[in-house]
């Protein structure tokens, strides 16, 4: 079946624009995450969703950073006036059950958001 | 607060077997599960140790010790297919949500 995908691969900005970035996770899984990696470290974690709400946002950085999941099935990342500290890989994560994510969660190949 | 040490680097050769080593500080410790990510690429989940010992899955095994604090992956019979990067990771205290460690970068020669 489809593993977790992700809009846009790749995304080059502008500092100080307005980006959004698409994750649609495996069918049925009702835990998403979100994640930003740098090069040379492991996925951050940014925020946590149970079906449509947030249970967990504790990893967001700052106000700046936002991201829904209405039907509880595609999220998006949303992150207003951009900074060149952003750039980095988001990645995405999908898991059957929040508890099951704690042993094992399906990853997406991420979108690299450069910021100029 | 939480951590996961990690070598940043280890290399080896094609045919050997290595041993990826994962320190970790936290509270509440559940388990510790292991990724790999070839650059470019997803992280994709390896193994999982709720309790002490190894567990083996084909050539890559896992083992755990809560006692020590410790665990490490080992990877036998080498490929260079398995040049990676290969990250431990364990739920922080009273939540499901895993911390990643910094990853230790594989580099298998011929």
């Amino acid at each position: 079946g489809a593993g977790v995908s992700q809009t846009p691969s790749n995304k080059v900005t502008e500092k100080g624009k307005y980006v959004e970035l698409r994750c649609d996770p495996i069918s049925g899984h009702t835990a998403l995450y979100w994640y930003r990696q740098s090069l040379g470290q492991g996925p951050e974690f940014l925020i946590y969703f149970q079906g449509t709400g947030a249970a967990d946002d504790s990893g967001l950085p700052n106000d700046r950073f936002f991201a829904v999941r209405p039907e509880g099935s595609v999220s998006t990342l949303k992150i207003q006036r951009t900074e060149r500290g952003d750039s980095a890989v988001y990645l995405c994560a999908s898991s059957f059950t929040s508890g099951s994510g704690a042993v094992e969660q399906f990853f997406g190949p991420g979108t690299r958001l450069t910021v100029l | 607060g939480q951590s996961l040490e990690q070598p940043s680097e280890v290399t080896a050769v094609e045919g050997a077997i290595v041993q990826i080593n994962c320190t970790y500080q936290t509270s509440g410790f559940y388990g510790l599960s292991w990724y790999q990510q070839h650059d470019g690429g997803a992280p994709t989940f390896l193994s999982y140790n709720a309790l002490d010992g190894l567990e083996e899955t084909g050539r890559f095994s896992s083992f755990l010790s809560r006692s020590d604090s410790y665990g490490y992956l080992l990877l036998q019979e080498l490929q260079m297919k398995d040049s990676a990067s290969y990250f431990c990771a364990a739920p922080r205290g009273g939540s499901y949500i895993p911390t990643f460690g910094r990853g230790t970068s594989l580099i298998v020669h011929p």
